[in-house]
């Protein structure tokens, strides 16, 4: 089964580029979403098919795809972007697969 | 505004059934554009797809949960239900739903803790 690789954590300060990533097996060929969920709340989607940003999203929140590695990029980040984020794909059949998720830390 | 809300049972028996249900409102579930997912998470953990479902009824599984979950459509009540049986400890989670525009999941419930114990 198609497997996503994230790091478990991240620190950045507050105003930095925070970059995370998540790697799986030509993952290019796959569309990319990302999920920011902050303690006691339900994810909340920030990026879809790899790098566009639903409504009501803060621009500071990107996303890129290419080779086996994708990346959500926080520019400007702030406080309140603490939280936890995961990748996810769909792969065939159709199936949904989620990294095993980045814990971001603002200090 | 699309909204999800799961209901059911905050806590279940070891061997016994688990029975969510979720109630869709601000839109049809009967739309030929989304899935229905089920997704948990356990205490402290990361997020575990469990399946998708079609108004149709058509329903996809995570293959390690495949053998005891059901899922199933009511379109007069703009509701989908998921069954899991035999559940163990481990299945002790919060349950969310989600609507899934098949690559990603844009509106979630806000989750139901189900704990298994005897």
């Amino acid at each position: 089964s198609y497997e996503l690789t994230q790091p478990p954590s991240v620190s950045v300060s507050p105003g930095q580029t925070a970059s995370i990533t998540c790697s799986g097996d030509k993952l290019e060929d796959k569309y990319v979403s990302w999920y920011q969920q902050k303690p006691g709340q339900s994810p909340v989607v920030v990026i879809y098919h790899d790098n566009k940003r639903p409504s009501g999203i803060p621009e500071r929140f990107s996303g890129s795809n290419s080779g086996n590695t994708a990346t959500l990029t926080i520019s400007g980040t702030q406080a309140m972007d603490e939280a936890d984020y995961y990748c996810q794909v769909w792969d065939t059949s159709p199936l949904v697969v989620f990294g095993g998720g980045t814990k971001l830390t603002v200090l | 505004q699309v909204q999800l809300q799961e209901s059911g049972p905050g806590l279940v028996k070891p061997s016994e059934t688990l029975s969510l249900t979720c109630t869709v409102s601000g839109g049809s579930i009967t739309s030929s554009t989304y899935y229905w997912a089920w997704i948990r998470q356990p205490p402290g953990e990361g997020l575990e797809w469990i399946g998708s479902i079609y108004y149709t009824g058509s329903s996809y599984y995570k293959p390690s949960l495949k053998s005891r979950a059901t899922m199933s459509v009511d379109t007069s009540k703009n509701q989908f239900s998921l069954n899991l049986r035999s559940v163990t400890a481990a299945d002790t989670a919060v349950y969310y739903c989600a609507r899934q525009p098949l690559e990603w999941l844009d509106y979630w419930g806000q989750g139901a803790l189900v704990t298994v114990s005897s």
